[in-house]
């Protein structure tokens, strides 16, 4: 009965290769967040979809790329990985809609990411 | 823009002690919302509290208590008789409107590292 699972937990890779980590929610929510979590634990939000729509897209490389092919999915595929890409990435969601800030975020359990 | 600030980068207290964690924020909307979540050493953020910008009430959760003074734009988190479970990064963050768009963006302090020394 997990909230908000994310796959894989941890993922070791090269420099240059693409991967994916997919995010789901069984919680019925409208809204899903990535987020990066860097060495020093600074959390940083990266992207915003809003049923299906991106709502929120910070000053991200373009490598970075989010899907979402269903309100209960939101994938970050990542092309030709950095050494700088190294970091916890954090999925999550609100049930927020327009007009209802205060809804909290609930996070999955984040993916270690390894770029060597 | 919206921005937390968690001046206290570590903090170490021996277990029952008391500890005050701070948060300060600024925002020029009317309307917001704070939170604290707490991140324990196995990495999850699990979410503590939230408080309305309308709602200045103190709040206590069992050894958990926040202070939300508007005047000075603090949102401080104390725990009373420490315990080791406690040792954590705590996170306080707000929520404010993102450009109008309709959605609302969860702005992070840099989070403080409490360690509850036994």
């Amino acid at each position: 009965d997990t909230a908000v699972s994310q796959t894989p937990k941890y993922l070791v890779t090269q420099m240059g290769n693409d991967k994916s980590i997919k995010c789901e929610q069984n919680l019925g929510h409208d809204t899903m967040y990535w987020y990066k979590q860097d060495s020093k634990k600074f959390l940083k939000i990266m992207f915003s979809y809003n049923n299906k729509e991106l709502i929120i897209n910070e000053t991200v490389p373009n490598r970075f790329s989010p899907k979402s092919p269903d309100k209960a999915h939101l994938n970050l595929h990542i092309n030709s990985l950095e050494l700088g890409d190294s970091a916890v990435y954090f999925c999550a969601s609100s049930p927020l809609s327009r007009g209802m800030a205060y809804n909290e975020q609930f996070f999955g359990p984040g993916t270690r990411l390894t770029v060597l | 823009a919206q921005k937390v600030t968690q001046a206290q980068t570590e903090i170490s207290v021996v277990e029952k002690e008391d500890v005050t964690l701070d948060c300060v924020y600024e925002t020029r909307d009317t309307t917001y919302y704070l939170f604290w979540y707490k991140q324990p050493p196995s990495g999850e953020l699990v979410f503590l509290i939230r408080r309305n910008s309308f709602d200045e009430q103190n709040e206590i959760s069992g050894r958990y208590s926040w202070n939300f003074q508007k005047s000075t734009s603090s949102f401080n988190f104390t725990i009373t008789a420490s315990q080791v479970v406690d040792s954590a990064v705590y996170f306080c963050a707000l929520s404010a409107a993102y450009s109008g768009a309709g959605s609302y963006q969860l702005t992070f302090g840099k989070g403080t590292k409490l360690s509850v020394i036994p």
